[in-house]
């Protein structure tokens, strides 16, 4: 079973700073997604990675993924405070039909 | 906007009851997972539904059933509820291709008493 782990889970950071979340997993997984979820709210979709080397960004937030380490990270560039939420990583089974989610990290934006 | 609709958005059962949970969304989407969410916790996935078949399964036990309709929409089944089966439960749709996308409803919360 694919295990899907995150750190830190809670974080706590000034507006301009950078900070990076890290998603490791235990087994070959073929996708790696992150999401955001606002407290109350539902999932929203973030990055879906491909490929070792795959790096994608949208505003201040970019995701990588190492297949060979298994891990992947969501870089935070000069934080803002909307950017508060907790992100959530995911891994797909090599059987391609379940998908297991991270524990979440909380991340805290102070102004 | 997901374009993902799940009713209802609140309700409350007492432990022994059957509960039925619905998701919809507009067409094109011939794939729906059904993730449950504990407070403070990630989504835990339940199973998946394409083209009207289970084809993934989570731990969760038989008491957790679904069913996926040609119109797309999907209906998650819980039979003898227990406390912990207190969540969020959430339905994700997705079209099968090179990135399985998965767009989320906002839930259904569900509290056992």
């Amino acid at each position: 079973e694919l295990k899907v782990e995150q750190n830190p889970l809670f974080l706590s950071m000034q507006e301009g700073k950078n900070y990076t979340i890290y998603c490791n997993y235990s087994t070959t997984s073929d996708r790696l997604y992150w999401y955001r979820q606002d407290p109350g709210k539902s999932l929203e979709s973030l990055f879906v990675l491909l490929s070792n080397g795959a790096v994608k960004q949208e505003g201040r937030l970019m995701a990588s993924l190492d297949t060979k380490a298994r891990l992947s990270t969501l870089h935070i560039t000069a934080a803002v405070h909307d950017l508060s939420a907790t992100y959530f990583c995911a891994g797909r089974s090599d059987n391609f039909n379940k998908f297991y989610f991270g524990s979440g990290t909380k991340l805290n934006v102070k102004p | 906007e997901t374009g993902v609709t799940q009713s209802p958005t609140h309700l409350i059962k007492t432990r022994g009851q059957q509960v039925t949970l619905r998701c919809s969304s507009q067409s094109g989407h011939n794939t729906v997972s059904w993730y449950q969410q504990a407070l403070g916790q990630g989504p835990q996935f339940i199973f998946q539904y394409y083209r009207e078949e289970e084809n993934g399964r989570g731990n969760f036990p038989p008491r957790f059933s679904g069913l996926q309709f040609p119109n797309y929409s999907s209906e998650l089944n819980v039979n003898a509820l227990e406390l912990d089966d207190t969540a969020l439960y959430l339905c994700a749709r997705s079209v099968q291709g090179l990135y399985n996308e998965q767009f989320f409803g906002p839930g259904t919360r569900l509290t056992v008493l």
